[in-house]
C-alpha cells in the first residue's frame, strides 16, 4: 500500500496563478482532509470530505475550492494564488466516521508551496 | 469547541518515561482527546485517542482525569526517534471541521 500520496511534491507560484493539488489514498478511507502548516505553526484544517460526494469546509477555506473525485482522491484547487497562501499543504486519510470522524488520520508528505 | 493548553517544550531522558500534559477545561461530552506527533517536516502521525476510559496501544498510554478535563500522554521508555511535536487535539463531530491542530509540545529526548 502506498498509504496517503500528493503531487506536486514542491512548487513555486507567481500571484495570481493558478494550480490544482492532487491527493489520493489506497486505504478504502471514507473521509479525506486538507491542511496547510504554515512556518512554526500547527496544521490548519481548510476542507474536509466525510464521504465520497461531499465537502465540508474547515477553519481556513477562504481562496480554495475543493473536489472529491471519487473514493480515492481529493483535489484542492488555488484558483488566483496569492503570497499569504504560502505553506506546506498536507492531506490525510481516515477510516472514521460519525463521532470518530477525526480517528487515526493518515498523512500524505505534504506540497511545499511558494507564492513570489 | 474545546480548546487545548499544552506547554510549549519538554525534554525527556532517554529510556525514561516521557509525560506529556494537555488541558482542555471545556471539552464536551461527546468529544474525543486525540493525540498525534510530528516528527520533523512529515505529515503528523496517529498516536492514540480516548472518550473518558485510559487507554493504552502499542505506543503510548493515555491518562484522562475523572472530569476530563485535563489528559496526559506516557511514552514509558522515550527514544532518540521520540522527538517531535505533539499535538493535543479535542474534536467531536459537530465540530470536526475546526481541526486545528494548535501549536503542540515540542518534546526533545536526551541522550
Amino acid at each position: 500500500n502506498a498509504g496517503v500520496t500528493q503531487t506536486p511534491k514542491f512548487q513555486v507560484l507567481k500571484t495570481g496563478q493558478s494550480m490544482t493539488l492532487q491527493c489520493a489514498q489506497d486505504m478504502n478511507h471514507n473521509s479525506m482532509y486538507w491542511y496547510r502548516q504554515d512556518p512554526g505553526m500547527g496544521l490548519r484544517l481548510i476542507y474536509y470530505s466525510a464521504s465520497e460526494g461531499t465537502t465540508d469546509k474547515g477553519e481556513v477555506p477562504n481562496g480554495y475550492n475543493v473536489s472529491r473525485l471519487n473514493k480515492r482522491e481529493f483535489s484542492l484547487r488555488l484558483e488566483s494564488a496569492a503570497p499569504s497562501q504560502t505553506s506546506v499543504y498536507f492531506c490525510a486519510s481516515s477510516g472514521g466516521t460519525g463521532l470518530l470522524l477525526f480517528y487515526e488520520q493518515y498523512f500524505g508528505p505534504g506540497t511545499r508551496l511558494t507564492v513570489t | 469547541d474545546a480548546k487545548t493548553t499544552q506547554p510549549p517544550s519538554m525534554d525527556c531522558a532517554e529510556g525514561r518515561a516521557a509525560n506529556l500534559p494537555c488541558n482542555h477545561s471545556t471539552i464536551s461530552g461527546n468529544e474525543y482527546v486525540y493525540w498525534y506527533r510530528q516528527i520533523h517536516s512529515q505529515g503528523p502521525q496517529y498516536i492514540i485517542h480516548g472518550l473518558k476510559n485510559n487507554e493504552t496501544n502499542e505506543m503510548a498510554s493515555l491518562i484522562i482525569t475523572e472530569d476530563r478535563k485535563s489528559s496526559t500522554l506516557i511514552l514509558p521508555h522515550a527514544t532518540l526517534r521520540d522527538t517531535a511535536v505533539y499535538y493535543c487535539i479535542v474534536r467531536g463531530y459537530t465540530n470536526a471541521g475546526k481541526s486545528t491542530f494548535g501549536d503542540g509540545t515540542t518534546l526533545t529526548v536526551k541522550p
